[in-house]
């Protein structure tokens, strides 16, 4: 059966800090791994990671893959109150569903 | 602008009463997604569709439905509501032989 897990499932942070958000999935025949935002609403999209070692970079928020390990990473630099959202990982085998984790909750105090 | 809709954004019904929940896409996307978003479960996939005519279920489908006689819709029906079912459901659209999904704004649903 297929599994995506994400940690931790909540995170409280200072204005500033840098925070990594952990993604770690079992999945036949993977594709792809897709990080997206979800505040109070639809998620939007982040990234879409398919090759190992490759940093996907957005201002402040850059991700990676390791396809060896089964991992991907989501990091935030200097974090704003408004990086405070649900961050949710993905994946995708053979067909173009998706899987998703349960996600991580992000609040940046001020 | 292309964009996804759905329909109602808000809807309270009654146990066992039939309700269609709407998903309309301006974006020509071949693939329609419906998911369910409780707490503590995440994203669920309820049912998918890749085309005119195809329809396939997902991990959660037991008691509902839909169908797809155009590109733009993808209607999703509880044939008969339960208080399980009160939840968020969001629809998604992605082109063929693309993984990267956008999602409608959501329909919170209660069932009482």
């Amino acid at each position: 059966e297929d599994k995506v897990v994400q940690s931790p499932l909540s995170l409280v942070v200072h204005e500033g800090d840098t925070v990594t958000l952990n993604c770690s999935y079992e999945v036949t025949n993977f594709r792809s791994l897709l990080w997206y935002k979800q505040e109070k609403k639809a998620p939007t999209f982040l990234f879409m990671l398919t090759s190992s070692g490759i940093e996907k970079k957005s201002g402040r928020l850059s991700s990676i893959l390791d396809k060896k390990e089964l991992f991907s990473i989501l990091n935030i630099t200097a974090t704003q109150t408004g990086d405070s959202a649900v961050y949710l990982c993905a994946v995708s085998n053979s067909g173009y569903a998706l899987n998703f984790g349960k996600g991580t909750s992000l609040l940046v105090t001020p | 602008d292309a964009e996804i809709t759905q329909s109602p954004r808000h809807k309270i019904t009654e146990t066992g009463r039939q309700v269609t929940l709407a998903c309309h896409q301006t974006w020509n996307h071949n693939n329609m997604f419906w998911y369910r978003q409780d707490l503590g479960h995440g994203l669920r996939l309820i049912h998918y569709s890749y085309g005119v005519q195809d329809t396939n279920k997902g991990e959660v489908s037991d008691g509902y439905s839909v169908s797809r006689s155009n590109t733009e819709d993808l209607p999703l029906t509880l044939e008969s509501a339960a208080s399980s079912q009160t939840s968020v459901y969001f629809c998604a659209s992605s082109l063929t032989n693309t993984d990267t999904q956008y999602f409608g704004p959501g329909t919170r649903l209660t069932v009482l």
